[in-house]
């Protein structure tokens, strides 16, 4: 199994200063690679695929780089409803899938 | 675009069965890859099972053996039999639409297993 380890647990900032998650995996996904973001009591959201692909009408203060095993969402300046838990998640052994453990966003 | 809604979650006993519904709207089930992904409480995502093609099914160890994943194309509906519930077991379902990625969430159904 393909293990996804994100960092940091918890990133506090402030509006409109720049976000930047880790998401590590234990060994190459490639270019399967995907971010999500949830808020609390509500379903995640798609985000980023394929590493740096954006969702249909995510905005474009959202990006993804990186390949092989290390991965980075940012978020080049947070809004207020930018403040939530991500998480990554693999598919590159489809259809197993793996997620990371999350990243929370919070208001510093 | 499509909505999925679960229903079916509930309090059960240890070693009790549940049946979880989803139902889809705007799109067929049975031409969509689905799955079940899971979240325990305050903890992370958990992938489940999925069902695709000529229904074919897969599923994560954790629940191999106890879970069955089936779809009703006249219901339009995907459902989780989950029998022999354990404690660790508690979390919110959630019903999804993958197309390479898990693009439509139902809002999910919570499932607590306790005595």
């Amino acid at each position: 199994e393909i293990v996804l380890t994100q960092s940091p647990a918890t990133l506090s900032l402030s509006p409109g200063e720049r976000a930047t998650l880790s998401c590590r995996a234990s060994q190459s996904v490639g270019r399967f690679l995907g971010w999500y973001q949830q808020k609390p009591g509500q379903a995640p959201r798609l985000l980023i695929y394929d590493v740096f692909h954006r969702a249909s009408g995510i905005p474009t203060r959202f990006s993804g780089s990186g390949s092989g095993t290390d991965f980075t969402l940012t978020i080049s300046s947070l809004e207020p409803e930018d403040f939530a838990v991500y998480y990554c998640q693999q598919r590159t052994n489809w259809p197993w899938t793996t997620f990371g453990g999350g990243t929370k966003v919070e208001i510093k | 675009e499509g909505q999925l809604v679960e229903t079916g979650g509930g309090l059960i006993q240890p070693g009790g069965s549940l049946r979880l519904s989803c139902a889809a709207s705007g799109f067929t089930v049975s031409s969509n890859y689905m799955n079940w992904v899971r979240q325990a409480p305050g903890k992370g995502l958990e992938w489940v099972s999925v069902i695709y093609g000529d229904d074919y099914t897969l599923y994560a160890d954790s629940v191999k053996g106890r879970f069955t994943i089936s779809r009703d194309s006249v219901e339009n509906t995907l459902y989780l039999q989950m029998n022999r519930l354990r404690v660790e077991d508690t979390a919110v379902y959630f019903c999804v639409r993958e197309e390479g990625y898990f693009r439509l969430w139902g809002r999910g159904t919570l499932v607590t297993v306790s005595s």
